[in-house]
Order: structure tokens, then sequence, then C-alpha cells
């Protein structure tokens, strides 16, 4: 049973940062690329980065680049997302999801999602 | 970027009915679609992959079909339970990987 717990979330002011993480168990975590999926309240979903298995290659949503940073601990099981410039709508909250589909890429659905922390940028 | 649009937006559907909802893209995606369903407060849950696969633990009452850029779900004999959100989403090109905006659906 893959479980995603993620961490971090909370009230934070615009222009501050805020560091999210997201423990995997149940996976061998390294043999997955790993994202973060967000919503914004009353919204749909949006797609804001992946990391490799590996490590090696990220990707970002325009919106987020510049100031989203995704990294992982394949020793602790453990995904990132440091935030910084925080904007108000960055406020969502944010999933950290497993992707399936080509192993060695970003071409993913996602099979596994954490509960979601919320961030809310406000002053 | 690939956009995906979802129809209806909304629906209210009686149990035992039939429900279909389309995603289309704005390109041939090569059936690199996924099908999520979200309940209130909730993570969102995988339906089926690649278009048309069974996620695991999903009932047979939920399918997918269609190809180039035109997609449906289909649920077959809705049930109380299958109220929420459905999302499609494209993996067929990244970045970024794109959802669908949704479709909500009520059982009266």
């Amino acid at each position: 049973q893959v479980q995603l717990v993620e961490s971090g979330g909370g009230v934070v002011q615009p222009g501050m940062s805020q560091r999210l993480s997201c423990a995997a168990s149940g996976t061998t975590f390294s043999d997955f690329g790993m994202h973060w999926v967000r919503q914004a309240p009353g919204k749909g979903l949006e797609w804001v980065a992946v990391i490799y298995y590996d490590g090696s290659t990220k990707y970002y949503a325009d919106s987020v680049k510049g100031r989203f940073t995704i990294s992982r601990d394949n020793s602790k099981s453990t995904l990132y997302l440091h935030m910084n410039s925080l904007r108000a709508e960055d406020t969502a909250v944010y999933y950290c999801a497993r992707g399936r589909g080509i192993v060695r890429g970003a071409l993913h659905y996602f099979d596994s999602w954490g509960q979601g922390t919320l961030v809310t940028v406000s002053s | 970027d690939i956009q995906m649009t979802q129809s209806p937006s909304s629906l209210s559907a009686s149990v035992g009915d039939r429900v279909t909802i389309t995603c289309r893209a704005s390109q041939d995606i090569s059936s690199s679609l996924a099908w999520y369903q979200q309940k209130p407060g909730k993570a969102p849950k995988l339906l089926l992959y690649a278009a048309s696969r069974l996620g695991s633990g999903v009932p047979s009452r939920f399918s997918g079909s269609g190809s180039g850029a035109d997609y449906i779900l289909t649920i077959t004999g809705l049930q109380p339970e299958d109220f929420g959100i459905y999302y499609c989403q494209q993996y067929f090109r990244t970045p970024p990987l794109t959802f669908g905006q949704g479709t909500k659906v009520d059982v009266k």
C-alpha cells in the first residue's frame, strides 16, 4: 500500500519562502518520478513540477519556474518543494503524486496521491 | 502546451444511468490520457490510464474510449458513491502535463 504524506503547509506572507515535504512509504521510492500538483480553492488541478526517479532532471510549470525548486532524497524516501517569492496566486492545496508511465522520463499519469497540504499566501 | 477541454462542466443523473464525459485535446495525444475522480476534500483517485485501462481496484462500470484528440469516460450504471468531480489529464507531452477543467457529477 503506497502512502504519501505531505507536510509543511501553512500561512505565509507574500514574498516569503516555504518548504513542503512528502514522505513516501510502501513503495520503492527511487524507482519512480515524482510530481507536485496543486489545486487553488474551488479550482481545478494544476501540474507544478516533476523530478526524475534519480533526481537528474526536473521540469516546472511556467507559473512557478524560477521561484520553485523540486528535489528529492531517495535515502529518506522524501520529496521536497522549495517555494520562494510566494504570491497570493500560489495559494492552493499541494499534492505530491507518484508518476507512472515511462520510467526514465516525465510523461506520467499519477497512480498514488498524498492527502495534500494547504499553503495560504496572505499578509 | 496541450489544452484539454471537458464537456459538460456539470451533470446530474440518476442511480443506474449511463453517464458520459468527453475530453478533447488540442492535438492528437495518442491515447496518453488518464481519468481521475475527486471527492470533496480528498485527493484525486486514478480511474483509467492509456485512455481505456482500468486503474487498480476501480470498478468495471467505469470505462474509457477514444483516440486521437477525442476521449470519453463512461460510467455504466451510476452508483450513489460516484458523485464528485472528474478530470482528464494528458501525458503525451511535458512540460507541462495538463488537466481538463473538470466535470462535476451529481447523483439525483
